[in-house]
């Protein structure tokens, strides 16, 4: 079975600084996706920025961009000029290009952002 | 609709009681999936439905849990009994099987209180 891990439960940046969020994956798939997810107070998951396994360049989404190291399954997430808005729950996520699609999730990281 | 529309919001019931929480997903999105979200934990997959049929139910925690769609749309998450450590977030997504993109739509889920 895939695994996701996140090996912070918390982190902590000061509004403007750069943080970099840790993910690690296990499959035996080559064909997959990967997903990092914000989750705010409100509880709704949004999606912050996506990469597909196929691909070797790195997504990026403004402020948001990924380290995505295929041969050691790492997918970091990188955060730069932070702001109080992006305080919340991050979650990784994982899964196989099939019809199924179900997301295997990370047990999360915990942002903090000091003014 | 325009987004995954979850109901109730919050639920608090007594121990023993069995409770329905309902997901209406995005329009024309074939594949809905429940998650749970225990108190500051990852996301646990629940169940999996494409159009009214449940292809993996693997992650019902108990014969205490079901769940039904119908008309390919409106799922009911069902729980019999509810136990204390039934409390939790229920989460629901969709997605539109014939993209390609592995994305899921969440909804603000559903706070499940046992007392």
């Amino acid at each position: 079975a895939q695994t996701v891990t996140q090996s912070q439960p918390e982190m902590s940046v000061q509004e403007a600084e750069t943080v970099t969020l840790s993910c690690t994956y296990d499959t035996s798939e080559s064909d997959y996706y990967l997903f990092w997810y914000k989750q705010p107070p409100s509880r709704q998951m949004i999606l912050v920025i996506r990469q597909e396994a196929y691909k070797q360049q790195n997504a990026t989404e403004n402020r948001f961009s990924v380290n995505f190291q295929k041969a050691a399954k790492s997918f970091s997430l990188k955060i730069s000029d932070s702001q109080l808005g992006d305080a919340a729950m991050y979650f990784c996520a994982y899964t196989e290009n099939n019809a199924g699609n179900m997301l295997t999730f990370g047990g999360g990281t915990r942002l903090m952002v000091k003014p | 609709g325009a987004g995954v529309s979850q109901s109730p919001s919050n639920k608090v019931t007594e121990k023993g009681k069995d409770v329905e929480l309902r997901c209406d997903p995005i329009s024309g999105h074939t594949a809905l999936y429940w998650y749970r979200q225990s108190l500051g934990q990852g996301l646990e997959f629940l169940i999996y439905f494409q159009g009214n049929s449940a292809p993996d139910k693997s992650g019902l925690p108990s014969d205490r849990f079901s769940a039904e769609r119908t008309g390919g749309s409106v799922s009911t998450l069902t729980i019999q009994r509810t136990q204390q450590e039934d409390s939790a977030v229920y989460l629901c997504a969709s997605r539109n099987a014939g993209g390609n993109t592995g994305e899921l739509f969440f909804g603000e889920g559903s706070r499940l209180t046992v007392l």
